[in-house]
């Protein structure tokens, strides 16, 4: 069955370095998501993604955040300047190419952050 | 603020035991209510998409129930499984038909062989 694959399982960063979170989507969907579960906490919407543009983003993902789609099969989380409080497990998503269907989102293994 | 609740926080039972747990949502724009198993160090699992007022899916031993008008969904397993031992996670969708998911803190259910 495709599923939705992450990399790194674990990145270690120095606060205020950069890092890049990777995310290969189901190869047929088009709708793309990332969110974030900080230790103990909800797991919480960061972004959403259609049409290469964002759809939606909460207010967790400021000006520090960006995502980008740039070969067709990758996703992106950038984090230009990490904090403490980035601290988290890293989830991507996808779901169906069919708009206006009630499809699940597809989630990844995540990606632990911590940063130092 | 919208919130999503979920009952009871941990769950310990007895293999061949049956249980439940409970979502509670907003009432209000509704869209779908989505069921989620996720196990330590995998990804969380889909179960269930719910639509529509008085739904019920099942797959398996597992079934679920909707109640849109009063903010609530009701997750069963039937004779409980040491492999059932997972976190329960209920997540409200927003917008439209892809919109994103607002997620409970999920209930943590572990069967004892």
């Amino acid at each position: 069955e495709p599923e939705v694959t992450q990399t790194p399982s674990h990145q270690v960063t120095q606060m205020g370095q950069e890092v890049i979170l990777r995310c290969v989507p189901i190869s047929n969907h088009l709708y793309f998501y990332w969110y974030r579960q900080i230790l103990g906490q909800k797991v919480e919407f960061l972004v959403s993604f259609y049409n290469n543009e964002i759809s939606e983003k909460s207010e967790i993902f400021d000006d520090q955040f960006s995502v980008e789609r740039p070969d067709g099969s990758n996703f992106t989380l950038k984090i230009r300047s990490t904090k403490l409080e980035d601290s988290a497990m890293y989830f991507c998503a996808s779901s169906s190419r069919r708009q206006y269907s009630n499809q699940p989102q597809h989630f990844g293994d995540g990606t632990r952050l911590s940063i130092l | 603020i919208l919130n999503v609740e979920q009952s009871p926080q941990s769950l310990h039972v007895q293999e061949g035991d049956s249980t439940n747990f409970t979502c509670s949502f907003p009432s209000s724009n509704f869209y779908a209510l989505h069921w989620y198993r996720w196990e330590t160090a995998k990804s969380p699992e889909a179960l269930f998409v719910m639509t529509l007022n008085g739904d019920e899916k099942k797959k398996g031993r597992i079934s679920a129930t909707l109640n849109t008008k009063e903010g609530y969904s009701y997750l069963y397993i039937k004779g409980s499984q040491p492999e059932d031992s997972a976190t329960y996670l209920c997540a409200f969708r927003v917008g439209g038909s892809q919109g994103n998911l607002i997620f409970g803190k999920g209930t943590k259910l572990s069967v004892k062989p």
